[in-house]
């Protein structure tokens, strides 16, 4: 059983296109998140939304926007894509609380290599 | 702001013991963990500290001093597969019942025979 999956696992596309990446979480979760990691492998947070509130990364351009259909699920659209997008995208999942502790593991999808030409 | 510290690349013996060193400077900390991530995969969990201390699980441990912003972990009887990156990641509450995750840059650790 895949925990949090993600499609597609690869994407190629032109310059000043708009794509979207779809995410699912069968864990229960009730926040999920989107990373990216560039080139250099630093990972770095984009969105993180759960029921109540999505907090957005402030370096994040508004080209990039989540959609959450559901509890399971955060799609990340991105509108006129530049070179600069192309990198490894990661969808996580946790649950914020349990039992009054913090439990914050986050559970990572296979990622989604991107590639702007 | 925050600020998370790992050392880029280590190299060490198959059958040795490394240990990877994290430093912080973080406001509003609720725990740190530590990831794996080989190449071309997903990061995977190893460890999380909270209180200050030793955390040991099998053949990876890892240890917190918050007063310090400090953290390591510990790869003992290394192995061949641990050649890996380690992300060091720091959590953050950030507001509203919410809390963030922000990775250190990762540390390249590989193992020789």
């Amino acid at each position: 059983d895949t925990a949090v999956s993600q499609t597609p696992k690869y994407l190629v596309t032109q310059m000043g296109n708009d794509k979207s990446i779809k995410c699912e979480q069968n864990l229960g979760h009730d926040t999920m998140y989107w990373y990216k990691q560039d080139s250099k492998k630093f990972l770095k947070i984009m969105f993180s939304y759960n029921n109540k509130e999505l907090i957005i990364n402030e370096t994040v351009p508004n080209r990039f926007s989540p959609k959450s259909p559901d509890k399971a699920h955060l799609n990340l659209h991105i509108n006129s894509l530049e070179l600069g997008d192309s990198a490894v995208y990661f969808c996580a999942s946790s649950q914020q609380w349990e039992d009054s502790r913090v439990v914050n593991e986050q559970f990572f999808g296979p990622g989604t290599r991107l590639t702007v030409l | 702001g925050q600020n998370i510290d790992q050392p880029t690349e280590m190299t060490a013996t198959e059958g040795a013991i490394v240990q990877i060193n994290c430093t912080y400077q973080t406001s509003g900390f609720n725990g740190l963990f530590w990831y794996q991530q080989h190449a071309g995969e997903a990061p995977t969990f190893l460890s999380y500290n909270v209180l200050d201390g030793l955390e040991e699980k099998g053949r990876f441990s890892s240890f917190l001093s918050r007063s310090k912003g400090y953290s390591y972990l510990l790869l003992k009887e290394l192995q061949m597969k641990d050649s890996a990156s380690y992300l060091c990641a720091v959590v953050r509450y950030s507001g509203a019942g919410s809390y963030q995750l922000t990775f250190g840059k990762g540390t390249k650790l590989s193992v020789i025979p």
